[in-house]
């Protein structure tokens, strides 16, 4: 399963809200679509599982939606510690990541 | 607390083969998966394979079938990833993360694998 994110960078200002789009090649399956938060010399960390669930310790401001092929990540007040590449997972059977979407702050 | 550690920095030249280690603690080893992930300079995430931590059944990325060979040392909490025959395009970062219901839930901190004549 091939996924596209969009759009490949996103600059805002603190506190706008940010919308990140994962679409896939073909429906995932019972929801297996994670989403991961990847900053600068670090390791990446699962931000979301099954489209809409958060990971232990992430802030509600991280919201997932969607199902079948397309899919979003919300972050609704952006903040500077947010800037970071974000990248969808499908985790079926083999799993394969989005191209990534890199946060800015304006 | 979950930690995963893994080895240290490698250089290694064209032809070569790698091995990088991924010592666990604070979870029953056995009881997850370890997965491998890699990122190129200036490229995104890509998953290369995972292994059982309770039985050793592996599952590669068709990619590098034939190149990687994941194993574990359950004595030591210990997963490992080998690849060999390295090119120029393996020089990547190389993460190993645990895998819970497929997700990767914690990761180390990554090893350098740089490769160049």
């Amino acid at each position: 399963i091939v996924l596209t994110q969009s759009p490949g960078t996103l600059s805002l200002s603190p506190g706008e809200r940010a919308t990140l789009s994962c679409r896939a090649s073909q429906s995932v399956s019972s929801s297996y679509l994670a989403w991961y938060q990847h900053k600068p010399g670090q390791a990446p960390r699962l931000l979301m599982y099954a489209v809409s669930n958060r990971a232990t310790g992430i802030p509600d401001r991280f919201s997932g939606s969607g199902s079948g092929t397309v899919f979003t990540l919300s972050i609704s007040r952006l903040e500077p510690e947010d800037v970071a590449v974000y990248y969808c997972q499908q985790y079926r059977n083999s799993p394969t990541f989005g191209q990534g979407t890199k946060v800015e702050i304006k | 607390q979950v930690q995963l550690v893994q080895s240290g920095a490698e250089v290694k030249k064209p032809g070569a083969s790698v091995k990088v280690s991924c010592k666990a603690s604070g979870y029953t080893f056995r009881s997850y998966g370890i997965t491998w992930v890699r990122q190129a300079p200036g490229q995104g995430l890509e998953w290369m394979g995972w292994i059982s931590g309770y039985n050793g059944n592996t599952n590669y990325a068709q990619k590098l079938q034939g190149r990687v060979t994941m194993t574990t040392d359950t004595s030591t909490s210990t997963g490992y990833m080998e690849l060999r025959s390295l090119r120029s395009d393996d020089t990547a970062v190389y993460y190993c993360a645990r895998v819970d219901s497929n997700l990767f839930d914690y990761w180390g901190q990554g090893t350098l694998v740089t490769v160049s004549s």
